[in-house]
């Protein structure tokens, strides 16, 4: 079966720096990548959605400049989330789809900006 | 903005009760998902349904899409324990999957 993993599970960081969360399709090519945001005890926001070799397309609401999103390759997307402040710690989880076949979701990132 | 409401929010009940969890929009989608999510988790699958009033069956549990595919129902038979989690359904809109609000169950023995 398709699987995505996220990478990494958890992460602490001080307010003001930089965090980079991988997202990878292990098994198969995804065409298209998503990036959603989880704040406790509510739903999935989507973020932006990301296609192999071009810019992402932002939700409205969410600063691009703020959330960077690269998707080099079929198996890979990364976010970046920069000058991180404590309102940015959250639950991130991206999920990866392959042309014609289903939503696999990676098993989350959670961010705490201190 | 389209927008995906669950009701209830919350639902806390007892082992072997039957409870059922609704799913509504204004918008027409192409697909739902509903997924279960626990704690610390990514959201798993557990159903796509397509034709306006389909109806499916996955054990306890009974999926029915609107015939005007703007909403859906979710139905529990005789809850468990291990069904306690946030089930979260999501409308497919051309590429993007847009999740519901979200509803958190408790079961308790």
């Amino acid at each position: 079966g398709a699987v995505v993993s996220q990478h990494p599970s958890w992460v602490i960081c001080k307010s003001g720096t930089s965090v980079k969360i991988e997202c990878r399709s292990l098994d198969f090519q995804a065409t298209t990548m998503f990036w959603y945001r989880q704040f406790p005890k509510q739903s999935l926001m989507l973020m932006a959605t990301s296609n192999e070799g071009s810019k992402a397309t932002y939700e409205q609401g969410v600063e691009k400049d703020k959330f960077l999103i690269n998707h080099a390759s079929l198996t890979l997307s990364t976010l970046t989330v920069t000058s991180a402040h404590p309102e940015d710690s959250s639950f991130y989880i991206c999920s990866a789809r392959k042309l014609n076949y289903g939503y696999t979701f990676g098993s989350g990132t959670r961010l705490t900006v201190v | 903005t389209q927008l995906l409401e669950q009701s209830p929010q919350f639902l806390s009940i007892q082992e072997g009760e039957n409870l059922t969890v609704y799913c509504n929009s204004s918008s027409v989608f192409s697909s739902l998902q509903w997924y279960r999510q626990e704690p610390g988790e990514g959201p798993v699958l557990l159903v796509t349904v397509v034709t306006g009033g389909e109806v499916k069956k996955l054990k306890r549990l009974t999926f029915q899409f609107g015939d005007a595919r703007k909403d859906s129902s979710l139905h529990i038979t005789a809850a468990q324990t291990g069904d306690t989690g946030l089930y979260l359904c999501a409308g497919r809109n051309t590429d993007k999957l847009i999740f519901g609000t979200g509803t958190r169950l408790q079961v308790f023995p």
